[in-house]
């Protein structure tokens, strides 16, 4: 079975500042990864997904991802961040026919004025 | 298009009490998950169907957690009786057959006293 780890729970950051927010997958055949936005009282919603081919992902609002599978990782960047982007972000992975996916415990983005 | 829903969006019961919470997917995807987030942590998968078939309930407490998708379209997820620790999140999520992303809905907010 898939593992996530998302190695910062929180990470504050002045608006208009790059992010990085840290995804790390236990090795597998196949994987495909995906980072997901979760706001106050909502479900969450799709950031970006890869699934195959390029290993830079570019996603919804600026947000962009690169696979690397020497290091198992999948981070998730931003150049400059507003402070909308002041969300729970989750990275979760999946493997297999079952397309069932692992999420991880989450990291929270506090976008500074 | 319109996306996942579900209702109630809260519920707050005492322990031992019955609950029940509903989900109907986008139309058309053949896949739907429950999923449980307790504060703080990533949502955790309960249980998959693919139509009107379990695929996987492995982390489903039986003993207490019920759900069906009688004809493979909305679906209801049932805890009888209730435990302080089921308060959580319940998101529902749907998705197209295959690697895809999965849509989530709004969550039920369920507190048990």
């Amino acid at each position: 079975a898939q593992s996530v780890t998302q190695l910062d729970s929180q990470v504050p950051v002045f608006e208009e500042a790059p992010v990085e927010l840290r995804c790390n997958y236990s090795s597998s055949v196949s994987v495909y990864l995906f980072w997901y936005v979760q706001y106050p009282n909502q479900g969450l919603q799709l950031l970006l997904k890869y699934l195959s081919g390029s290993t830079l992902v570019k996603g919804i609002n600026g947000f962009e991802a690169e696979f690397n599978k020497s290091q198992t990782s999948f981070h998730l960047r931003k150049p400059s961040v507003h402070i909308s982007d002041t969300a729970e972000y989750f990275c979760a992975a999946g493997s297999g026919s079952a397309r069932q996916l692992t999420f991880g415990s989450g990291t929270q983005l506090t976008v500074l004025p | 298009e319109a996306g996942v829903a579900q209702s109630p969006r809260y519920k707050i019961i005492e322990k031992r009490q019955s609950v029940a919470f509903w989900c109907n997917p986008i139309s058309g995807h053949a896949t739907l998950y429950w999923y449980q987030q307790i504060l703080g942590q990533g949502p955790k998968l309960l249980i998959q169907f693919q139509n009107n078939g379990v695929v996987d309930d492995s982390q489903l407490p039986k003993d207490r957690f019920s759900a069906e998708r009688l004809k493979g379209v909305d679906s209801t997820l049932k805890i009888q009786p209730a435990k302080l620790e089921d308060s959580a999140v319940y998101l529902c999520a749907s998705s197209l057959v295959g690697p895809n992303e999965q849509f989530f809905g709004p969550g039920t907010r369920l507190t048990v006293l």
